[in-house]
């Protein structure tokens, strides 16, 4: 079956530094979704991507969808200490109408103040 | 803006018994999802629901799990006989569109924990 997988699974930086998460799939996407989980918290919809080779920017996120649409990415420039928790992608299948998301294993990342 | 909501926020319940995990989806959404996430893990795709019936079911999916959409607003996850291993948190989700446009927004969950 589909399999997405992420990395890193950890990443700690200082305020201030740049992130990157990355996603990749084993089958061609028709989307991917990006969700943002805090501790304890409950996956918060941060952006979908459709189209091969999209970029979408939200303030200091930076998301890409790669042109075979198999992997795509999530650049934070400048992290603050809001920036942390968990990043998700979750990618649907082009063969399913219905939209099972498989999700990754997640980026957790810390910021150190 | 409108959410997806979940009752109850934590369910405990001996080995065994039955639970209802109840989600009352986004009003004008027609897609459900329940998926559930073991502690420390990756989220991971139950069922997916539309028009009424199950579209899709993942391989946990079996014969302990059923959904239903019992009025115009509740959509319930039963977990018959649960066991240890069901203990994880559970989240609803609903989509006004279907692919490719389904972008799904998550409840806050229910924490399931079986004893």
């Amino acid at each position: 079956g589909q399999q997405v997988m992420q990395i890193p699974q950890y990443q700690h930086v200082q305020e201030g530094e740049d992130f990157t998460t990355y996603c990749n799939s084993s089958t061609t996407l028709s989307n991917i979704q990006w969700y943002k989980q805090r501790p304890g918290g409950h996956p918060v919809f941060l952006i979908q991507l459709v189209k091969s080779g999209e970029v979408k920017k939200q303030k200091r996120l930076t998301f890409q969808f790669g042109e075979a649409k198999k992997n795509s990415s999530l650049h934070i420039t400048a992290t603050q200490t809001t920036d942390v928790g968990t990043y998700f992608c979750a990618g649907q299948g082009s063969g399913t109408s219905y939209g099972k998301l498989t999700f990754g294993q997640g980026t957790i990342l810390t910021v150190h103040p | 803006e409108p959410e997806v909501t979940q009752t109850p926020s934590h369910q405990v319940t001996q080995m065994g018994q039955e639970v209802i995990l109840r989600c009352v989806p986004i009003s004008n959404h027609l897609y459900f999802y329940w998926y559930r996430q073991i502690l420390g893990q990756k989220v991971e795709f139950l069922v997916s629901f539309y028009n009424n019936e199950i579209s899709e079911k993942s391989e946990i999916f079996d014969d302990q799990f059923s959904v239903e959409r019992p009025d115009g607003s509740n959509f319930t996850l039963k977990i018959r006989s649960t066991k240890l291993e069901d203990s994880a948190m559970y989240f609803c989700a609903s989509s006004e569109d279907s692919i490719p446009m389904n972008t799904q927004y998550f409840g806050p969950g229910t924490r399931l924990t079986v004893l």
